[in-house]
């Protein structure tokens, strides 16, 4: 059974860099044809995507934030991160990271993570 | 960007009774859809990929339909368990797009 667990601090301050881990278990991320993912939702909201990276280490992000949007991964730790630059208040909001097949999309999520913006 | 639109936003109804939800794309995106559950304080759930297709361990009461712009997900009978927000979410391009979301509520 694949695990996905999101892990950062909880409290950015404005400006700074946003940073998240989401370590996998149960299947390795650089095996298989297999997108990792982050989304983000902020309180009483809709979902956002944020970008993705593949097992081959490509990555496609979300326009509206790919100015400020690193994901990478870390295969001996069967990791992939998360760093968001420049945020705001506008940035507060439940992070997942998630498993995407081409024909199932997210198949498998992390619980999520809050981070909240505040100085 | 493929935009996405469900109707409705929230939706009343009573244990036993048949629910329709429909999701509407801004461009045809074949049958790259998928549906979410979403629960207070989880994360969503896979439902149903590919338009129409069940995720291993659903309950048979959920099921999809529709291609190209227009696709409806229908709880058969509804359950206490199935009360939540439901969304929609394209996968045709890469920037994957969703739902605004429909709350299921009890009547």
């Amino acid at each position: 059974q694949v695990q996905l667990q999101e892990s950062g601090p909880g409290l950015v301050k404005p400006s700074q860099t946003l940073s998240l881990t989401c370590t996998v278990s149960g299947g390795s991320i650089s095996s298989g044809s297999y997108y990792w993912h982050w989304i983000r939702q902020p309180a009483g909201k809709g979902l956002e995507w944020i970008g993705r990276i593949y097992t081959s280490g490509t990555t496609d992000y979300n326009p509206s934030l790919k100015s400020r949007v690193t994901i990478s991964a870390d295969t001996p730790k069967n990791q992939f991160s998360l760093k968001l630059s420049s945020v705001t208040a506008a940035d507060t909001a439940v992070y997942y990271c998630a498993r995407a097949t081409v024909t199932t999309a997210y198949d498998y999520w992390g619980q999520g993570t809050l981070v909240t913006v505040s100085s | 960007d493929i935009q996405m639109t469900q109707s409705p936003s929230t939706l009343s109804a009573s244990v036993g009774d048949r629910v329709t939800i429909t999701c509407r794309a801004s461009q045809s995106i074949s049958s790259w859809l998928a549906w979410y559950q979403q629960k207070p304080g989880k994360a969503p759930k896979l439902l149903i990929y590919k338009a129409s297709n069940l995720e291993s361990g659903v309950p048979s009461r959920f099921s999809g339909s529709g291609s190209g712009t227009e696709f409806t997900l229908t709880i058969s009978s509804l359950q206490p368990d199935d009360f939540a927000t439901y969304y929609c979410q394209q996968y045709k391009s890469y920037l994957y797009t969703f739902g605004q979301g429909t709350k299921l509520e009890t009547k």
